[in-house]
Order: structure tokens, then sequence, then C-alpha cells
């Protein structure tokens, strides 16, 4: 199975500040790397998919990056709305995998 | 606008079984993969099953082989996820979720709001 490792597991930061989360993979993906925000009593909803497209109705201060195994997630300008926990997935692979997810907390 | 609503979660002793379905509106559900993804309660996202949009290949996780049975009927536009020797393990949100592309190995671009599943005696 492929291993997806996020990190950091937690960040505190402030509504305007530029975050990066971290996922790597124990394999090469060849590009099927999403990622999800997921709010506290509620259902994942897909931000990016194939490493960098935003997916329909996502605010463009969402964007992803990275190639092979290595991929990142950053949001530009932090808004209040965003302050959940964010999961990256593979689909490279069945069984497909998360990552362990990263939440972003109010600093 | 996609809607996916799953029922069937309930309270199940150890060893029970239960059945879950997931209704599905506002696309055309045979033109795309459906899939099961579980949460466990202050834990991440499992996958579990998914299955394509013909319905002809399923696939599954390690950690359900043998005890779920993922099928769907696209005349009902309806996925199911039967569950059979259910452990405290099992004890989560379950929710489907509709993949992107026909093909089972797309990710997800619409989840259904979750059903709890609590296997204790």
């Amino acid at each position: 199975d492929i291993q997806m490792t996020q990190s950091p597991s937690s960040v505190s930061a402030s509504v305007g500040d530029r975050v990066t989360i971290t996922c790597r993979a124990s394999q090469d993906l060849r590009g099927w790397l999403a990622w999800f925000q997921q709010k506290p009593g509620a259902a994942p909803k897909l931000l990016i998919y194939a490493i960098s497209s935003l997916h329909s109705g996502v605010p463009s201060r969402f964007s992803g990056s990275g190639s092979g195994t290595d991929f990142t997630l950053t949001i530009s300008g932090l808004q209040p709305e965003d302050f959940a926990t964010y999961y990256c997935q593979q689909t490279n692979t069945f069984p497909l995998t998360f990552g362990g997810g990263t939440k972003v907390e109010i600093k | 606008d996609v809607r996916l609503l799953e029922s069937g979660g309930d309270l199940v002793q150890p060893g029970g079984s239960l059945r879950l379905s997931c209704a599905a509106s506002g696309f055309t559900f045979r033109f795309y993969a459906m899939n099961w993804v579980r949460q466990a309660p202050g834990k991440g996202l499992e996958w579990l099953s998914g299955i394509t949009g013909s319905g002809n290949k399923t696939y599954y996780a390690d950690s359900v082989k043998g005890r779920f049975t993922i099928s769907r009927d696209n005349s009902k536009n309806i996925l199911y996820l039967q569950m059979n020797s259910l452990s405290v393990g099992d004890t989560a949100i379950f929710y489907c979720a509709k993949g992107r592309r026909v093909s089972a190995g797309s990710t997800f671009d619409s989840w259904g709001q979750g059903t709890l599943v609590t296997v204790s005696s």
C-alpha cells in the first residue's frame, strides 16, 4: 500500500498568513494527488485534484504543487473560514489512501 | 446539484451485519464511480471500497475485504455497502463519495453527509 505522510499534524496561524502543508508518498503517484478540507461535523470537500487543478468553486487562494512523491498545499492569505483539517489523498494505486491530516488552528 | 444521502447507520452488536445505502441525485449516476469512506471518532479518513460506473469492477481496503460488499443499482441511483462480521473497530461515520470519472481510481468530488455506525454490546 502507498503510505501518505502529512506534515505538520497541526499548525497555528493568523488570518492573512500564508500556510503550507506538505504530503509525502511512499511511491511515485504519477500526478494522482488530491487535497480535501474538512470542518468539524461536516463531510470533506474536494479542494484540488491532479496535484494543482482547483475544483469548481474553490477560492484561488488555495494552490497545489509538487511531483513524484512530494506535494504541497498552500493557502495564501488565510481566511476565517479556512480553519479546518486538510487531507491529501492518492488515487494512483488501490487501495486508495489518505494522509493523516493537518489541523489548521487559530493562533 | 449533486446530492448524496446516506442511510442505514445504526447501533449493532459485535458480529452483526448492516446494510448502508446512498441515494444519489443531480447527476447521471451510471457515468461515475462511487466509493465508501469511513471516519472513526476523532480520527482521519479511511477509504473502504470503490465501484466502477457500470458496477462490473469493485475494489476494497484490506481491512474490510471479505467482510464488506459494495454494490450499486443504476436503475434506482443507489449505492450500497453490505457489512458483515462487524467489530467494535468498525465504529465510524460512513460516507459515500462520488468519483470524478466512471473508472474507480479517481478522486472524490462530492460527499454525502455521512451515517453513523456504532458497534457495541
